[in-house]
């Protein structure tokens, strides 16, 4: 079975904290991502990496930066939390076919 | 501009009638179509998917969901809904770039009552 592992289910930061969000899978896929999920706004794109050391803007990256230095692992990196950016963040690898497999979420709350 | 649409926020249904989530997409060149699952506070599970071949596609749960070119839809169907499959179902569709992104509908809440 796949398995996308996040390194934390739940976070409290507060304003102006460098956060680090990790996600490490075992397929081997070469890609990964990062999106946020807000009610109403449903996934929304952060970054995504189709390589070691690559990397590729989504939709809404302006806050965040993303490392990967190993394939198995892409960390997520908000350089200074700020209140907006409390939501449900969303790792998921998958080969180029496009079937993505998501990990388990963890929710941000920065007060 | 590539696009999916779930036309509808939310889908009620009785125990045990059939269910229906809708979703029709807008992507140029041939599509790869996917079902996502997400239940309260966890992440998104791979339903099914359609790449090619034969256009009624049949995945977890004894969920499936149809291809149809002509009306450029994928619908997600189960015959008999249980209490337990309501959650958040998503609908992608992978972006043509060859990057494996996937571009995802916004969303439909499937309410199965007992």
């Amino acid at each position: 079975d796949v398995k996308v592992t996040q390194s934390s289910r739940y976070l409290v930061k507060r304003t102006g904290e460098k956060v680090f969000l990790e996600c490490v899978q075992d397929m081997d896929h070469e890609n990964m991502f990062w999106y946020r999920q807000d009610p109403g706004l449903g996934l929304r794109l952060i970054y995504f990496s189709y390589d070691v050391k690559m990397k590729e803007k989504g939709d809404i990256p302006e806050g965040y930066s993303v490392s990967r230095e190993k394939k198995e692992r892409f960390s997520l990196i908000l350089e200074s939390a700020s209140t907006n950016q409390t939501s449900m963040y969303l790792c998921a690898s998958s080969f180029l076919e496009g079937t993505q497999y998501f990990g388990p979420g963890t929710r941000l709350l920065v007060l | 501009a590539q696009s999916v649409a779930q036309p509808e926020d939310q889908v009620n249904v009785a125990e045990g009638n059939p269910l229906t989530v809708k979703c029709t997409y807008s992507v140029s060149g041939n599509p790869y179509l996917f079902w996502y699952v997400q239940y309260p506070n966890r992440g998104l599970q791979f339903l099914l998917k359609y790449i090619t071949g034969d256009n009624l596609v049949k995945g977890s749960y004894g969920f499936e969901a149809e291809f149809n070119k002509s009306q450029t839809s994928f619908h997600l169907k189960k015959p008999s809904a249980l209490v337990s499959d309501s959650a958040l179902y998503f609908c992608a569709v992978r972006d043509p770039g060859n990057t494996g992104k996937l571009i995802f509908g916004q969303g439909t809440t499937l309410q199965v009552k007992p």
